[in-house]
């Protein structure tokens, strides 16, 4: 079975500083790995997917991600954490079932951006 | 563009009383439906899933059902709720045609309290 794993449960970054949030994978097959934000009490929203190509992966709002096949990770980046930023990020692996896809999600991880 | 909607957004009900949520989809024709829940504001479960009407695949044994009356429009239903049931649903939707790289899009979530 597909995996997902986000060691960190919260991550601190000051302002401006750049910030990485992590994700490792186990899959069988190629990975297909996606990025979501969750601001509270809302639902996730979409920010980047690595299915093939380019290692290194953009997405919305200055976030990009870099795939490592070696490392099997897929961590988060941006280069200068905005308090907007602020948020819960899960990571997620496609799993294919019955010819269709499933996403299984990583635990979570909290980003706090202090002023 | 594609919107998903999802209703109500917050719903505090009695043990043992019915429940009934609602997602439709616009702007796309059958697509791949799915509930999750998301408890303790961290980890999502795979609730549902639906590639077609009345075409309904359950991850989990529990005590919700899900429904698919017409194309684009899902349901999550329980005849007696249970204290357990509190959580987040989030419904979701993706593109039908098999790839392993569609990407799945989140509604806005609903708040269940069962008191």
């Amino acid at each position: 079975a597909q995996s997902v794993a986000q060691p960190e449960d919260q991550v601190n970054v000051a302002e401006g500083n750049p910030l990485t949030v992590k994700c490792t994978y186990s899959v069988s097959g190629n990975p297909y790995l996606f990025w979501y934000v969750q601001y509270p009490n809302r639902g996730l929203q979409f920010l980047l997917k690595y299915i093939t190509g380019d290692n290194l992966v953009k997405g919305s709002y200055g976030f990009e991600a870099e795939f490592n096949k070696s490392q099997t990770s897929f961590h988060l980046k941006k280069p200068s954490a905005l308090v907007s930023d602020s948020a819960l990020y899960f990571c997620a692996v496609r799993e294919l079932s019955g010819g269709y896809n499933k996403l299984i999600f990583g635990a979570g991880t909290r980003l706090a951006v202090h002023p | 563009s594609q919107t998903i909607h999802q209703w109500p957004a917050t719903l505090v009900q009695p043990v043992g009383s019915p429940l009934s949520l609602e997602c439709t989809v616009e702007g796309t024709s059958n697509p791949n439906l799915y509930w999750y829940r998301q408890a303790a504001g961290r980890g999502l479960q795979l609730l549902f899933y639906s590639v077609g009407i009345g075409q309904i695949s359950s991850e989990v044994p529990q005590n919700l059902s899900a429904s698919r009356p017409q194309d684009r429009q899902f349901i999550l239903s329980s005849k007696k709720l249970l204290l357990s049931d509190s959580g987040f649903y989030l419904c979701a939707w993706s593109v039908r045609k098999e790839s392993s790289g569609n990407t799945i899009y989140f509604g806005e979530g609903s708040w269940l309290t069962v008191v």
